[in-house]
C-alpha cells in the first residue's frame, strides 16, 4: 500500500505571496491532519478533516486554510506568507473513525519564505 | 491543557548501550500514547503505542509501558545501534490530534 505522499517537498517564496500545499492519504484513510515543525515551537498541530469537513482546527491564524475533496486528498493554504512560515509542513492520514486511530505521516513539504 | 514533556537532549550514547528517553504528560482522561521516530530528511515514523494504563508498545527492540500512576510513557532499548540515531518524539491523542514533546535526538557512535 502507497504511503502518504506530499508535493511539493520544497518551496522557496517571498514574503506577501500565497501557496499551496497538497498531501495523498494512504487509500482507503478518509482522515487529514496537518502539521508544522519549526526548530522553535516543535511540532504543531494545524488542523484536521475528515470526509471534506474540518474537524478539529489548532491555534493559527486565518492565513492558514486548507480543504479535503472527496477523494480524501487535502490542500493546505497560506496566504500572505511571512518570514516565520518557513518551515517543515507534515500532513497525516488515519481511518479517522475511531478515537485513536494511528497516524501515519508523508515526508513533509519544506517551505523557505525569503 | 494536555501537555508533553521530554527529557533534553541530545543524547549520546555508544552502540550496545542501553537508552531510556524519558516522557511524562497532562491530560484528562486517558489519552493514547505514542513514540515517534523521525530521520535526517523524513517525516515521522510510528515507532510504538499504549492506549491504556499498563500497556507496553513494543517495536524494534524499543518498548515503553503506560504508566498512570507516575503520568509517563517512558522509551527504552536494551542495546542501540548506530542505525537508532534520529530524534524522539513522545506523543498523546486528544480528540484525534496528536499533542507532541519537543523531541530528542539521539546519537549512537560506533
Amino acid at each position: 500500500k502507497a504511503g502518504v505522499t506530499q508535493t511539493p517537498r520544497y518551496l522557496i517564496k517571498t514574503r506577501g505571496q500565497q501557496v499551496t500545499l497538497s498531501c495523498s492519504p494512504i487509500s482507503g484513510h478518509r482522515s487529514v491532519s496537518w502539521y508544522q515543525q519549526t526548530p522553535g515551537q516543535g511540532l504543531q498541530f494545524l488542523f484536521e478533516y475528515f470526509s471534506e469537513t474540518q474537524r478539529n482546527k489548532g491555534n493559527f491564524p486565518g492565513r492558514f486554510s486548507g480543504r479535503q475533496f472527496s477523494n480524501s486528498r487535502s490542500e493546505m493554504n497560506v496566504s500572505t506568507l511571512e518570514l516565520g512560515d518557513s518551515a517543515l509542513y507534515l500532513c497525516a492520514s488515519s481511518l479517522g473513525d475511531g478515537r485513536d486511530n494511528e497516524q501515519f505521516f508523508g515526508p513533509g513539504t519544506r517551505l523557505t519564505v525569503l | 491543557g494536555n501537555s508533553v514533556t521530554q527529557m533534553e537532549g541530545p543524547v549520546t550514547l555508544s552502540e550496545e548501550a542501553f537508552l531510556t528517553i524519558n516522557c511524562t504528560y497532562t491530560a484528562t482522561g486517558y489519552p493514547s500514547l505514542f513514540w515517534y521516530v523521525q530521520y535526517p530528511g523524513e517525516g515521522l515514523q510510528l515507532l510504538l503505542k499504549a492506549t491504556k494504563a499498563d500497556d507496553k508498545g513494543s517495536n524494534k527492540g524499543f518498548e515503553a509501558t503506560y504508566r498512570k500512576e507516575t503520568t509517563s510513557f517512558h522509551l527504552e532499548k536494551g542495546s542501540v545501534q548506530v542505525s537508532d540515531s534520529a530524534v524522539y518524539f513522545c506523543a498523546l491523542s486528544q480528540g484525534g490530534k496528536l499533542i507532541f514533546g519537543q523531541g530528542t535526538e539521539l546519537s549512537v557512535k560506533p
